[in-house]
């Protein structure tokens, strides 16, 4: 079984520009939820998605959005990027009900200049 | 507002030699998960606890759950270099309705496991 996928891998952008990623979560899964990694805030929640529904968001600017496909896949984009937003942005997906454990991807690291 | 808590945060070992790392959280849950991650790598997932009193063993490595001292232990024995890592640990808070937290994990700030030779 193939597992999460995310493209880009790696990425350089302009402060003020906008970027979007991708996930490809793992066949069957339905729930992606999207982690911001920085080496001073550590571990961060951005959303879920289900079903192509929000579900739960965590409290990042409204700069940070995300959404989802028919067929599962993820993006988010982040507008008007600051150098703050530098970081490795990880997804995981799961089955998205009851107990679940959710499968992290190889990430994509973002370098704001 | 949901905390979790690891310590130590950086644990230099020797080979051979046993130690645990903590993990303590703020607010009822009974699904905490243990992840490792490597330099410039994703999480790997090691362990997922769902009740109180689990115990679960891979390896040289095993992880305990005791929801009532909202309490995780990752305990390391006879460390090899192998183990040299990052560990989290992320708690899935349970909401008061009984359902799922949809997706989100609050992690520790990560414990840096360095074995040495």
């Amino acid at each position: 079984k193939a597992g999460v996928t995310q493209t880009p891998r790696y990425l350089i952008k302009t402060r003020g520009q906008q970027v979007t990623l991708s996930c490809s979560p793992i066949s069957g899964h339905r729930s992606v939820s999207w982690y911001q990694q920085t080496p001073g805030q550590g571990l961060q929640f951005l959303f879920e998605y289900f079903s192509e529904t929000q579900r739960n968001k965590g409290n990042f600017p409204g700069r940070f959005s995300g959404r989802q496909f028919s067929n599962s896949r993820s993006e988010m984009n982040v507008s008007t990027l600051e150098l703050g937003d530098s970081a490795l942005y990880l997804c995981a997906s799961s089955l998205g009900q009851g107990i679940d454990e959710q499968y992290f991807g190889p990430g994509t690291r973002l370098t704001v200049t | 507002e949901l905390k979790v808590e690891q310590n130590p945060l950086f644990l230099s070992m020797q080979e051979g030699k046993n130690y645990t790392i903590y993990c303590n959280y703020s607010t009822t849950s009974d699904r905490l998960y243990w992840y490792r991650q490597d330099p410039g790598k994703s999480l790997e997932s090691l362990f997922v606890l769902l009740s109180n009193g689990a115990v679960k063993q891979e390896g040289r490595l095993m992880a305990s759950l005791d929801t009532k001292a909202r309490l995780s232990t990752l305990h390391i024995t006879a460390a090899v270099h192998d183990l040299s890592a990052t560990y989290f640990c992320a708690v899935e808070p349970q909401d008061w309705a009984g359902g799922t937290s949809y997706g989100k994990l609050t992690f520790g700030q990560g414990t840096i496991l360095t074995v040495h030779p």
